[in-house]
């Protein structure tokens, strides 16, 4: 069955530095998300993203973050400069059509800001 | 915007007993909401879903009930099993363009043998 790989699994990175979390999508999925969960919290919607560009962000998603999809299997998320605030989950998630579609998530990269 | 709160955070049931997690959400033009079921260090895993022109779906061992007058969206979990154990999260997609899914807080469902 496809699914959606996250690596890495755990990041560890000093604050104020830049961090890349990396996605495979399901490979003939169009739409793309990131969601973070901070620990004990909700999931939250950071962004979408759809025929390489940005659908749909939230109010988390700032300019510090950044998404793009280097290859045609690849979606990354880029924190410029990590901030403690930033550590968390970060579920990559994929679906066929838009969000009114089933959303398939990743396993997660745990995010860890010292 | 979309608020989505569920019930209980904890739920205690005995293995073989039918389970039940409630979520309230607050948008009453969101149309399609989802379960998710998250073990511990796993990403929420799709379980079952249903659409604003339904009331009730089944899938294997599993229901979902939509009541839009109340807007309240229930899961039922039928003769559970210990691999049930994990936290469930409603989803709410609000539509209106909107790509995110709105999240519940979750449920922790344990079983005990």
């Amino acid at each position: 069955e496809p699914e959606v790989t996250q690596t890495p699994s755990h990041q560890v990175t000093q604050m104020g530095q830049e961090v890349i979390l990396r996605c495979v999508p399901i490979s003939n999925h169009l739409y793309f998300y990131w969601y973070r969960q901070i620990l004990g919290q909700k999931v939250e919607f950071l962004v979408s993203f759809y025929n390489n560009e940005i659908s749909e962000k939230s109010e988390i998603f700032d300019d510090q973050f950044s998404v793009e999809r280097p290859d045609g299997s690849n979606f990354t998320l880029k924190i410029r400069s990590t901030k403690l605030e930033d550590s968390a989950m970060y579920f990559c998630a994929s679906s066929w059509e838009r969000a009114a579609d089933t959303q398939y998530f990743g396993p997660g990269t745990r995010l860890t800001v010292l | 915007g979309e608020s989505v709160g569920l019930h209980l955070p904890t739920l205690s049931v005995q293995e073989g007993d039918n389970s039940i997690i409630n979520c309230a959400y607050s948008n009453s033009a969101s149309d399609y909401f989802i379960w998710y079921k998250q073990e511990s260090g796993k990403g929420p895993q799709f379980i079952i879903d249903i659409r604003s022109n339904m009331d009730k779906r089944q899938g294997q061992r599993v229901t979902v009930l939509l009541n839009k007058t109340v807007k309240h969206l229930s899961l039922q979990i039928a003769a559970t099993q210990p691999g049930d154990s994990a936290v469930y999260f409603c989803a709410v997609y609000s539509g209106g363009g909107a790509d995110g899914l709105t999240f519940g807080k979750g449920t922790h469902l344990i079983i005990q043998p």
